[in-house]
């Protein structure tokens, strides 16, 4: 079974602070990974998504991630936010070969940006 | 506008009543999905659709009916909902089940009273 898990409900930030948004899974089988965003009163936008190569993906919006093997990470970063980019983030994982497209989602880590 | 299209986007509805919720895809992907989204917890897959064939159920109460009549579109029908089926939403679709870069509608707001 596949889990996710978002370490940080909320975070709050200065506009043009660097922020990462912490993402852990655990699964025995290999995934794919993906960062989602859900601003208010809307679904949910595809930011990323880690499939195979690099372990380093960018994503829209200036966001980009890290895919750690060893650690079961996939952190969201952003070097300098703006306000604009307040939103409730979304990590997910599904595994290879998932017939049944089961996409896991973490509870989602609500980013305030301030100015 | 992401390609995925749901209505309406707000619903009331008394516990008797019967209503449907529309989700309509012209992106030319095979499969579709419905979520629940509910305040403090993780978004639930309820269904999954592929070529117009459900393949899961994921444990949904059958109060929730969803029907598939084609690849371009999902329904779900609501019937007795309790007040706990408050929630959002989501019809998301796919090229492929489990690749994932699902694509989202913009949800359903359902207020069950």
């Amino acid at each position: 079974a596949q889990s996710v898990t978002q370490l940080d409900s909320q975070v709050p930030v200065f506009e043009e602070a660097p922020v990462e948004l912490r993402c852990n899974y655990s699964s025995s089988v290999s995934v794919y990974l993906f960062w989602y965003v859900q601003y208010p009163n809307q679904g949910l936008q595809l930011l990323l998504k880690y499939l195979s190569g690099s372990t380093l993906v960018k994503g829209i919006n200036g966001f980009e991630a890290e895919f750690n093997k060893s650690q079961t990470s996939f952190h969201l970063r952003k070097p300098s936010v703006h306000i604009s980019d307040t939103a409730e983030y979304f990590c997910a994982v599904s595994s290879y070969g998932g017939s049944q497209g089961n996409l896991i989602f973490g509870k989602g880590t609500k980013l305030s940006v301030k100015p | 506008e992401t390609g995925v299209t749901q209505t309406p986007r707000h619903l009331v509805m008394g516990m008797t009543n019967k209503k449907s919720l529309k989700c309509e895809q012209h992106l030319g992907h095979n499969a579709m999905y419905w979520y629940k989204q509910s305040a403090k917890k993780p978004l639930e897959l309820m269904f999954v659709y592929n070529f117009k064939e459900q393949t899961e159920n994921n444990s949904v109460p059958s109060r929730f009916s969803p029907e598939c009549p084609n690849s371009s579109h999902l329904f779900l029908h609501l019937h007795t909902l309790q007040p706990e089926d408050s929630a959002l939403y989501l019809c998301a679709s796919s090229q492929d089940v489990g690749v994932g870069g699902y694509t989202f509608g913009s949800g359903t707001r359902l207020t069950v009273v």
